[in-house]
């Protein structure tokens, strides 16, 4: 089947560590997406990456990172400099920038 | 202001009632339109774009206001399983796409 998986579902990460999250899609696309969504927000741009090895700043890039190795892949690294990490993080990909975007299941990530 | 603003509810409503709501946008030059279904904890999932002449699928009728600048959903029928937070999505002219904290829409029976 066809799609955009995540992992792990929930995190639990400790304050001052570095946590990595997953994002894997088979659906060929070439874009893909990480946001973030707070209670009562909508969702906000982390970063983009439109091909491999290339990617860019969202509106709330600082204290991530991430990168682009594979067509596939794209692993987001929530680090300690983020000073709200908790949040619910979605990735989604799409053929190209300007199609419809399709949401993995999304990580909860709790800082405690 | 923010870009994408939309009434938080929630609608509560009886199953098989009428539901509308709107969602207004700030910039003139959005290109795409679209509303998103979100359920409790799960991911965002299209439910339908929206055109400029309006379109519906099923129970469901989207409309676009470019003058006033919003677009809206409209449920028929409402049935339980509606009952989710609607996002409203809004692409501007660089492919950059703005969120709506959503609508939450809550059928009873």
């Amino acid at each position: 089947d066809g799609g955009i998986t995540q992992s792990p579902k929930y995190l639990f990460r400790k304050e001052g560590q570095n946590v990595t999250l997953s994002c894997e899609q088979n659906l060929n696309h070439d874009a893909m997406y990480w946001y973030r969504q707070d209670p009562g927000q909508g969702l906000r741009l982390i970063y983009y990456s439109q091909i491999v090895n290339d990617f860019q700043k969202g509106d709330i890039a600082e204290g991530y990172s991430v990168s682009r190795e594979k067509k596939e892949s794209f692993p987001l690294t929530v680090t300690s400099a983020q000073k709200n990490p908790t949040a619910f993080y979605l990735c989604a990909s799409s053929i190209e920038r300007s199609a419809t975007q399709y949401f993995g299941p999304g990580t909860r990530l709790t800082v405690l | 202001r923010k870009e994408v603003e939309q009434d938080p509810g929630p609608f509560n409503v009886p199953e098989g009632a009428t539901v509308a709501f709107n969602c207004t946008y700030s910039n003139s030059a959005s290109q795409s339109f679209f509303w998103y279904r979100q359920d409790c904890r799960k991911e965002p999932k299209l439910l339908m774009s929206v055109y400029s002449s309006g379109n519906e699928d099923g129970r469901f009728t989207a409309q676009l206001n470019r003058a006033s600048q919003y677009i809206s959903l409209l449920i028929r029928d409402s049935k339980l399983s509606d009952s989710a937070t609607y996002l409203c999505v809004v692409v501007n002219n660089d492919y950059k796409l703005s969120f709506g904290a959503g609508t939450t829409v809550t059928v009873r029976a």
